[in-house]
């Protein structure tokens, strides 16, 4: 089946740095990409929509210049966190669609865990 | 303001005994859900899906109803078993061709009990 590899799995930044997590699609092209966030006993939140070769689009309340969204090829997302903050710190999840629906839904990577301090 | 609630932050359920899953939506707009399944510190994994056009969806010991007029979708795994216990999501699209990204509920963490 399809397979979307998610890296770093966890990471633990200074204040003030930037942090770089990626996704890529294993087996499939990923036409769209989606970038979720997910803060300790709460839902999965939309942040941000990439096509391949188009600037993302972000929800209301992401900021686009601190989470910098880069979908340069259809295998490969890019989500860097820019001049992190503790409060930044969160579960961070891509998912990708296959450029053929295949009604089952969309592929998700196994998440980052990102940690400011 | 929530869309997509799922109002029961968990459930325990018997081994072998059925477990269901409950979600209401807000937006009439959702026109595609699906249920997923979560390990700690993984990301979802895809259990069953239901276009609004339809009420019922099968698959093996997972079944997912849709009431559209109670806004309402039910996910019933029977017979429960151990290695179901998880945290489920509901999930809701304004299409089904996978364009637009999910509203996801808060999830329902299941335990399955011997």
């Amino acid at each position: 089946g399809a397979v979307v590899s998610q890296h770093p799995s966890w990471v633990i930044c200074k204040s003030g740095t930037s942090v770089k997590i990626e996704c890529r699609s294993l087996d499939f092209q990923a036409t769209t990409m989606f970038w979720y966030r997910q803060f300790p006993k709460q839902s999965l939140m939309l942040m941000a929509t990439s096509n391949e070769g188009s600037k993302a689009t972000y929800e209301q309340g992401v900021e686009k210049d601190k989470f910098l969204i880069n979908h340069a090829s259809l295998t490969l997302s890019t989500l860097t966190v820019t001049s992190a903050h503790p409060e930044d710190s969160s579960f961070y999840i891509c998912s990708a669609r296959q450029a053929i629906w295949a009604g089952s839904g969309y592929t998700f990577g196994s998440g980052t865990r990102l940690t400011v301090v | 303001d929530q869309q997509v609630k799922q109002n029961s932050p968990s459930l325990s359920v018997q081994e072998g005994r059925i477990s269901i899953l409950n979600c209401d939506y807000t937006n009439s707009m959702f026109d595609y859900f699906l249920w997923y399944k979560k390990y700690p510190a993984e990301g979802p994994t895809f259990l069953i899906s239901i276009s609004s056009i339809k009420d019922k969806n099968e698959d093996g010991r997972f079944t997912v109803f849709l009431n559209k007029s109670a806004k309402h979708l039910s996910l019933h795994i029977v017979p429960s078993q151990p290695g179901d216990s998880a945290v489920y999501f509901c999930a809701a699209s304004l299409t089904g061709g996978g364009a637009d990204g999910l509203t996801f509920g808060k999830g329902t963490h299941l335990i399955i009990q011997p």
